[in-house]
């Protein structure tokens, strides 16, 4: 099962592109990689999901090199409002692939004005 | 509203006394699973549950028990609470599909805040 390392910390100010790099050297075949958002007091919240090379939503976007044995969360233009613990996770719950998921330590980002 | 539903979302109890905490969630999602979450530690898989009557252990299920009688339920169950469980605790669930796309897409609950004397 792959195990992931993230920085624990990172500091940004407003206006910046943040980028948060997630290893996972043994993730498998089948896995997938995905990010969440953290606010103190709450729950987990789902930012971006990917298998392979880039995808975009409205708040972010995950660049996965072609081994995937990283991947890269990219916030633009950050604010005060970014300023969370942000999760990588590599796994794969879906039927016949198995159900453990295993999380980074978390990048607490901290947005300064 | 979509939602994971856990209860209660504090508690303060003595060693040794079961308890247990509730989770539901009303999307017909077959996947659910519990986590703790400590200080530097992030978030560590207690057990999961691929769908009804189907449970496995996480990375951490030493003193916990899970149950999965029906789908929208998985309680999550401290037969002898001891210290070493104070945490916080959060319940997520998912759509476990079959095909390609959104394997990871968990929606998680608000926690509960567990303290053990």
């Amino acid at each position: 099962l792959a195990k992931t390392t993230q920085p624990i910390s990172m500091d940004s100010y407003e206006g910046q592109e943040v980028n948060i790099t997630c290893s996972h050297n043994n993730i498998a075949t089948n896995d997938y990689i995905t990010w969440y958002q953290q606010f103190p007091s709450q729950g987990p919240r789902f930012i971006i999901q990917g298998y392979k090379t880039k995808v975009t939503n409205e708040v972010a976007s995950l660049f996965i090199p072609a081994d995937r044995k990283s991947s890269t969360l990219s916030l633009p233009r950050v604010s005060l409002s970014d300023t969370a613990v942000y999760y990588c996770l590599v796994g794969d719950i879906r039927q016949n692939q198995g159900g453990k998921l295993i999380f980074g330590q978390g990048t607490e980002l901290s947005v300064k004005p | 509203e979509a939602q994971v539903t856990q209860n209660p979302r504090y508690l303060i109890t003595v060693t040794g006394k079961k308890l247990t905490v509730t989770c539901s969630q009303n999307m017909n999602h077959e996947y659910m699973s519990w986590y703790r979450q400590d200080p530097g530690l992030g978030l560590r898989q207690i057990y999961y549950s691929m769908n009804v009557e189907v449970t496995d252990k996480g990375d951490v299920p030493e003193g916990y028990k899970v149950s999965r009688k029906e789908k929208r339920n998985f309680p999550l169950i401290l037969e002898s609470p001891s210290p070493n469980q104070t945490s916080l605790y959060f319940c997520a669930s998912s759509l476990s599909l079959r095909g390609s796309g959104g394997a990871n897409v968990l929606t998680f609950g608000a926690g509960s805040r567990l303290t053990v004397l």
